[in-house]
């Protein structure tokens, strides 16, 4: 349960404004991941990173930018986001990206955008 | 296009009751199949993993099936607390060559009631 953790939990923001999501697994795990949970739709991955790098990004609108300083640590950087912007965001970890290991979640960040 | 579809959107049991959510995916080629259980306002936890080769996997009082023949699983929720209340997430792994994918399903939100 607390292996990942996300903060802060619930924000609201404004469409010109600038704000981070912060997650951070306590698990040693090789891989991070981002993920979008709107109401009523399946969740969307938007991000994957694997040992700090990269590997997978979904299309994702450039005012998402994701950051990963180490194996530990991920952000998700905000700017200019849209009222369709506002919905859960999961951050989540496994032992690594490429096999069948299990995914640990977050809690989420409630984010919404006026 | 992989989808998975779930069944029912939502359901409403008493509890002590048992009940059967149901999972139909068209992800090809197929690699594993996960069901999570997220709890209002937590990130998702996986309940069972099936690969290709494994029919029926139980974690106490929940039953996963599959059937990869027709691209079908179940999950069989047995003499229900108040505490199964929950969205279930059923989540497809594709094994084909390229990118890491996931599909997922919308969910099906139970409902127990005393």
């Amino acid at each position: 349960e607390t292996g990942v953790t996300q903060t802060p939990r619930h924000l609201v923001m404004g469409m010109t404004n600038k704000k981070s999501l912060k997650c951070e697994q306590h698990l040693g795990h090789n891989a991070m991941y981002w993920y979008k949970q709107s109401a009523k739709k399946p969740l969307e991955l938007m991000f994957v990173y694997s040992l700090e790098e990269r590997v997978e990004n979904n299309s994702v609108p450039s005012r998402f930018s994701p950051e990963c300083p180490n194996s530990s640590h991920l952000f998700l950087h905000l700017h200019t986001l849209q009222p369709e912007d506002s919905a859960l965001y999961l951050c989540a970890s496994s032992q690594d990206w490429e096999n069948s290991y299990e995914q640990y979640f977050g809690p989420g960040t409630r984010l919404t955008v006026t | 296009k992989n989808q998975v579809e779930q069944s029912p959107q939502s359901l409403i049991i008493l509890e002590g009751k048992n009940c059967t959510l149901q999972c139909n995916y068209t992800v090809s080629p197929f690699s594993n199949l996960r069901w999570y259980k997220q709890d209002t306002g937590r990130g998702p936890v996986s309940l069972t993993i099936m690969t290709f080769s494994e029919n029926t996997k139980s974690n106490g009082r929940y039953t996963a099936t599959l059937d990869a023949d027709t691209k079908q699983s179940s999950l069989h929720i047995t003499a229900s607390q108040l505490s199964d209340s929950a969205s279930y997430i059923c989540v497809v792994k594709y094994s084909g060559a390229g990118s890491y994918q996931l599909t997922f399903g919308k969910g099906t939100k139970l409902s127990v009631i005393p």
